[in-house]
C-alpha cells in the first residue's frame, strides 16, 4: 500500500477563499483522522470518522471548518472561508480498530502545508 | 482526560551519546503509549509503542522506550545518537489502542558533529 495519500502537498490561498484538503486512507483501515499542526498548538485532533461516520469533532475550530468521507477510501477537510489564522500543516491519518491483538497504530500522511495569506 | 508532558522542547546531544527524551502522561486508566517521529516537511512515524504486553519497548533506529506505571513515565532512548536521529519527537497517549491520540508537545533534536 502506498500509504496515506494527501493532496495538495501545499496551498496557498487568499483570505476568504475556499480550501479543500483531501485525504485517501489505507485500504482497509476503518478510522480516519484529521490533525492541525501549528508552532503555537502543537498537534490537535480536528475529528475523526468510524467506518466513514463521524464519530467526535469536537476539535474543528469554527462553523467555517466541515470534513466528510462520503466512501471508505476518501475525506475532505474544508474550510470557507479561510482566514490567515487558519494556515497550518493539515495532517490525514488512518488506523485500523481497536483491541490489543491488532495493529492499532495511526499511520500518516505526508500532509498540506496550509498558508492563507 | 489525558494529557502528555514532554519536558524540554530542544534537545541537543552530540554524535554518539545518549539520547533521553521525557514523557510523562495522565490518565485514568491503564494508556497506550507511542513515540512519532517527524523529520523536517514529513508526516509522523512510528518509532514505537506500548500495548501493556512489556514494560520495555524496542522500536526502529535502535530507540527504546521503557513504560514505568509508578511513575507515570514512558521515557525515550538511544545509547548511540547519529545525525540522522535530527528530528522532533512526539509522544503521545491513547486510551483506545491508537484510535484517538493526544500529543504532547513535542522535543526538537540536534546532533551535533
Amino acid at each position: 500500500d502506498a500509504g496515506v495519500i494527501q493532496s495538495p502537498r501545499h496551498e496557498v490561498t487568499e483570505m476568504g477563499q475556499e480550501v479543500t484538503l483531501r485525504c485517501k486512507p489505507i485500504s482497509g483501515h476503518d478510522y480516519l483522522f484529521w490533525y492541525r499542526q501549528t508552532m503555537m498548538r502543537g498537534l490537535e485532533l480536528l475529528i475523526y470518522f468510524n467506518n466513514n461516520v463521524p464519530i467526535d469533532d469536537s476539535g474543528m475550530p469554527e462553523d467555517r471548518f466541515s470534513a466528510k468521507m462520503p466512501n471508505a477510501s476518501f475525506s475532505t477537510l474544508k474550510i470557507q472561508p479561510s482566514e490567515p489564522r487558519d494556515s497550518a500543516v493539515y495532517f490525514c491519518a488512518s488506523s485500523l480498530g481497536q483491541g490489543v491483538r491488532r495493529n492499532t497504530e495511526a499511520f500518516f500522511g505526508q500532509g498540506t502545508r496550509l498558508t492563507v495569506v | 482526560a489525558q494529557s502528555v508532558t514532554q519536558l524540554g522542547s530542544h534537545v541537543s546531544v552530540s554524535e554518539g551519546a545518549l539520547v533521553l527524551l521525557r514523557c510523562n502522561y495522565s490518565s485514568s486508566v491503564p494508556p497506550y503509549l507511542f513515540w512519532y517521529v517527524q523529520y523536517p516537511n514529513q508526516g509522523l512515524q512510528l518509532l514505537l509503542k506500548y500495548t501493556s504486553a512489556a514494560t520495555l519497548v524496542k522500536g526502529i533506529n535502535g530507540f527504546e522506550a521503557e513504560f514505568k506505571k509508578s511513575e507515570t513515565s514512558f521515557h525515550l532512548t538511544k545509547p548511540s545518537a547519529h545525525m540522522s536521529d535530527a528530528a522532533e519527537y512526539f509522544c503521545a497517549v491513547s486510551r483506545g489502542a491508537g484510535n484517538k491520540l493526544t500529543f504532547g508537545g513535542g522535543t526538537r533534536v540536534l546532533v551535533k558533529p
